[in-house]
């Protein structure tokens, strides 16, 4: 069965701490794994990971997806209290796309 | 602003009826996509049109349909409502099918008494 799985599911860090979300898969007929960025609201892009090893930078925003593994890292540095919200991993495969359960991140002042 | 808009924002029924849900993507966008998201179920994939035809099929009811229309928008029939319908439903659009970034509209959320 296709699965997707992140960790932490909830994180709770001070103001200017770095973090990593991890997003682990198994899956077949994988095409890409995205990033999104949930506050009160609809998901906002944030990354789209298609090849093993190459870096997506945004900001303090990073991530890299490793394909060997089946496994991707986000990476935000220099947290700050907007960067409170659920993260979310997607895998998109041929024929559907799946979720992750988010890990909800709440930046302390 | 993502540029997918959705109807209604907000919309309560009771158990047993039916509702339309609509979706407008972002200008030049051929993919939709739904998705339905619960507090207890997180966000899943229902169902993906491309350029008119369904072309992705996830964890949607049989009490479900969707179509997409020629001019792109699209809808999204939900029937014989349930207690458990009450969710968060989502439009996605993207310019290919199951690739690149996906716009998200800003949801209509359905209560089902």
């Amino acid at each position: 069965e296709d699965k997707v799985v992140q960790s932490p599911l909830s994180l709770v860090v001070h103001e200017g701490d770095t973090v990593t979300l991890n997003c682990s898969y198994e899956v077949t007929n994988f095409r890409s794994l995205l990033w999104y960025k949930q506050e009160k609201k609809a998901p906002t892009f944030l990354f789209m990971l298609t090849s093993s090893g190459i870096e997506k930078k945004s900001g303090r925003l990073s991530s890299i997806l490793d394909k060997k593994e089946l496994f991707s890292i986000l990476n935000i540095t220099a947290t700050q209290t907007g960067d409170s919200a659920v993260y979310l991993c997607a895998v998109a495969l041929d024929d559907k796309i799946i979720f992750g359960k988010g890990t909800r991140l709440h930046i302390l002042p | 602003d993502s540029g997918v808009t959705q109807t209604p924002k907000h919309l309560i029924t009771a158990t047993g009826q039916r509702v339309t849900l609509r979706c407008s993507p972002r200008s030049g966008d051929l993919s939709v996509y739904w998705y339905q998201q619960s507090l207890d179920q997180g966000l899943q994939f229902l169902i993906q049109y491309y350029n008119g035809e369904e072309r992705a099929k996830g964890n949607i009811l049989e009490r479900f349909s969707a179509q997409q229309f020629p001019d792109l928008h699209s809808e999204l029939n939900l029937s014989s409502l349930e207690l458990g319908d009450s969710a968060l439903y989502f439009c996605a659009s993207s310019s290919v099918h199951m690739a690149g970034t996906q716009y998200f509209g800003p949801g209509t959320r359905l209560t089902v008494l």
